[in-house]
């Protein structure tokens, strides 16, 4: 398997929701990543995780929420978003050291109404 | 914020021709590298070069790096069609950070 899956593809929340976006690989890569990509923009790093454990949180709003339950999943919890903060969210893995190329996931399409 | 710049911002040719794109970075390195995005979607990585390599080529993809002007180019020969969409240059240092993009469009 050289594929990380996200779900959902698509999705749209109020202001008041909350929702969680999953990502998931089975490459046995030990860093995971998530990454906010607005229109015509490049992706910006969120978070990152390394064995499991929060590495790097680049000044992320406490709206979102990352979790890495084990060494295939992550998650990102999200709550009371704003309009602004739609966008296409990407999940990406990789080998430790980060000395190698990222495999993406197609990315959730997030729309905040 | 973003490290790389890239030139140009969009690109379109007809296909069979040959496209070059440009990367500009601030920092020093560890590895620099390409990916595609069509589209909407996620991104596919194309070619990662070493910060001691100055040249490599995988398929129709040729990258060059000149760390001294901290600067690569990437170089798709022979275009079709299907290799319409954006380009990115990444840099790799404590994080994989990502320059503006080229928009390549493929006529046929």
């Amino acid at each position: 398997d050289t594929e990380v899956t996200q779900t959902p593809k698509h999705l749209v929340m109020g202001m008041t929701n909350k929702k969680s976006l999953k990502c998931e690989q089975h490459m046995g890569h030990r860093a995971m990543y998530w990454y906010k990509q607005k229109a015509k923009k490049p992706p910006e790093l969120m978070f990152v995780y390394s064995y499991e454990k929060l590495s790097i949180n680049e000044s992320v709003p406490s709206r979102f929420s990352p979790e890495c339950p084990n060494s295939s999943l992550l998650n990102l919890h999200l709550h009371a978003l704003q309009p602004e903060d739609s966008a296409l969210y990407l999940c990406a893995s990789s080998q430790v050291p980060y000395d190698y190329g990222y495999t993406f996931g197609s990315g959730t399409r997030l729309t905040v109404v | 914020s973003q490290q790389g710049e890239e030139d140009p911002q969009a690109l379109s040719i007809q296909e069979g021709e040959n496209a070059t794109m440009n990367c500009s970075y601030k920092t020093s390195i560890n590895n620099l590298q390409w990916y595609r995005q069509n589209s909407g979607r996620g991104l596919v990585h194309l070619i990662l070069i070493r910060s001691n390599e100055r040249e490599k080529h995988s398929g129709r993809l040729r990258v060059t790096l000149d760390t001294s002007k901290k600067s690569s180019s990437l170089l798709i020969t022979a275009s079709r069609a299907a290799d319409t969409a954006s380009y990115f240059c990444a840099t790799s240092g404590s994080r994989l950070t990502f320059g503006e993009g080229t928009q390549l469009t493929v006529n046929p």
